[in-house]
């Protein structure tokens, strides 16, 4: 069984860098396409962007100038970064795996909470 | 404003059937690309629900069906039940913004 776990930071400062990590265990980075997903309290999903694992990225155009997505097959890790952080970036991060040919999310990390605060 | 609309909440008694669309356009739903459904309960993660316009992951009820037509796509909710009570999002491709989510619903089961 895949799982996904998101981790990093809780709190980040204003105009600061937002930096996150997804592990994946029970099954290889290889051959899948690797999401972040945002929620914002209250609010709904928007997604941040994707990573196959060749390292290629696809970004939502209204963050592509502040995001990062990059690979670490050797530790079937993930990871995002998000530059010049406002309080508008306070939301929880998902991360999640989606199918070499198809656009649905199947396996979703637990979430984790990041505060945007001095 | 979200990409796909969806509404904001709908509601319904236990056993009774519910609707939910999710309304896209000529650059996402129209232009062929597929929709996904989630269900996310109260403080968890969200789960697949429906992938590829009506099928469902395994492990998911029956209840739950999907159709897609035009630019738009509907999630049916078959015997209402109280744990069904949730918010669901549609989610889709677009040809310009990549990946698309609906605005979420939030069902309410009376």
């Amino acid at each position: 069984q895949v799982q996904l776990q998101e981790s990093g930071p809780g709190l980040v400062r204003p105009s600061g860098t937002l930096s996150l990590t997804c592990t994946v265990s029970g099954g290889s980075i290889g051959n899948y396409y690797w999401n972040w997903i945002r929620q914002s309290p209250g609010k709904g999903l928007e997604w941040i962007g994707s990573l196959y694992d060749s390292g290629s990225t696809n970004y939502n155009p209204s963050l592509k100038s502040r995001v990062t997505i990059s690979v670490d097959t050797s530790k079937n890790q993930f990871s995002l970064r998000l530059n010049s952080v406002t309080a508008a970036d306070t939301a929880v991060y998902y991360c999640a795996r989606e199918g070499p040919v198809t656009t649905h999310l199947d396996y979703w990390g637990q979430g984790i909470s990041v505060t945007v605060s001095s | 404003q979200s990409v796909l609309t969806q509404p904001s909440s709908v509601s319904g008694a236990p056993g009774q059937r519910v609707t939910i669309s999710c309304t896209g356009s000529s650059s996402n739903i129209g232009a062929g690309y597929n929709v996904h459904w989630y269900q996310q309960l109260p403080g968890t993660a969200p789960k697949l629900l429906i992938y590829d316009n009506n099928n469902r992951p395994s492990g998911v009820p029956d209840r739950f069906s999907g159709s897609k037509s035009g630019t738009s796509a509907s999630l049916a909710i078959t015997g209402l039940q109280p744990d069904d009570e949730a918010h669901y999002y549609c989610q889709s491709y677009d040809t310009s913004l990549k990946k698309v989510f609906g605005g979420g619903t939030k069902l309410t089961v009376l």
